[in-house]
């Protein structure tokens, strides 16, 4: 059964820093990984998706990776900003599981302080 | 600007009281989905409909939930009777499924239900 597992749970820092938030999942055999933005009491926004033949997306300061074989992906935020606080879930769809089944991590709290 | 809407946002009822939760999806979308969030659990699937085919419902529980698409521009999910640990955030998302290819979800406000 896939499990994903984000760590840590919550990470402040200070605006400016550049951070990484780590994602692992525990069955390789994954269609695709996707990296989501929630803000308080508000839906998801899908911020990258990653196919499995990729190896890593870019959109603006944010930067994901995916390492299959260790299971891990990467979300790097550059230069951070008070406005990027918010929840970042990871989730995976499995190849031969139901087709859209998104499997999420719990994801990280992230705070950045002016 | 589309975007999915859910009704209510807010819900308190008693412990044994029938709750429905709608959702509109994004118009021409074909696929829909709810999850249901909690601090413990997360986020998890509880059932999918594509075309208004139910695909999926393995993650609900089936003696008391149950989900709809009456029409293309309405999804009910629905729970009764209600009992405190369905407590949680309820989203619905949709997304276009074109042959061959994989939806990217767009996901509704939530439903913030609180079971007494």
């Amino acid at each position: 059964k896939q499990e994903v597992t984000q760590i840590p749970a919550a990470l402040s820092v200070p605006e400016g820093e550049n951070l990484v938030l780590n994602c692992s999942f525990t069955d390789s055999a994954i269609y695709n990984l996707q990296w989501f933005r929630q803000d308080p009491g508000k839906g998801l926004t899908s911020l990258l998706l990653i196919q499995s033949s990729q190896r890593e997306q870019t959109s603006g300061r944010l930067n994901a990776s995916l390492d299959k074989s260790s299971g891990r992906s990467t979300l790097y935020i550059a230069a951070s900003q008070p406005g990027d606080s918010a929840t970042y879930l990871c989730a995976v769809e499995n190849y031969g599981g139901s087709q859209g089944n998104l499997i999420f991590g719990k994801g990280t709290k992230l705070s950045v302080k002016p | 600007d589309a975007r999915v809407t859910q009704t209510p946002r807010h819900k308190v009822t008693e412990m044994g009281q029938e709750v429905t939760m709608r959702c509109q999806p994004i118009l021409g979308h074909n696929t829909v989905f709810w999850y249901r969030q909690t601090m413990m659990q997360g986020l998890e699937l509880l059932a999918y409909f594509r075309n208004r085919a139910p695909l999926d419902d393995s993650g609900m529980p089936k003696d008391r939930f149950s989900a709809e698409m009456p029409d293309a521009t309405l999804a009910t999910l629905k729970i009764q009777p209600s009992e405190p640990r369905d407590s949680a955030v309820y989203f619905c998302a949709s997304g276009l499924t074109l042959l061959g290819g994989k939806e990217t979800q767009y996901f509704g406000p939530g439903t913030r239900l609180l079971v007494l």
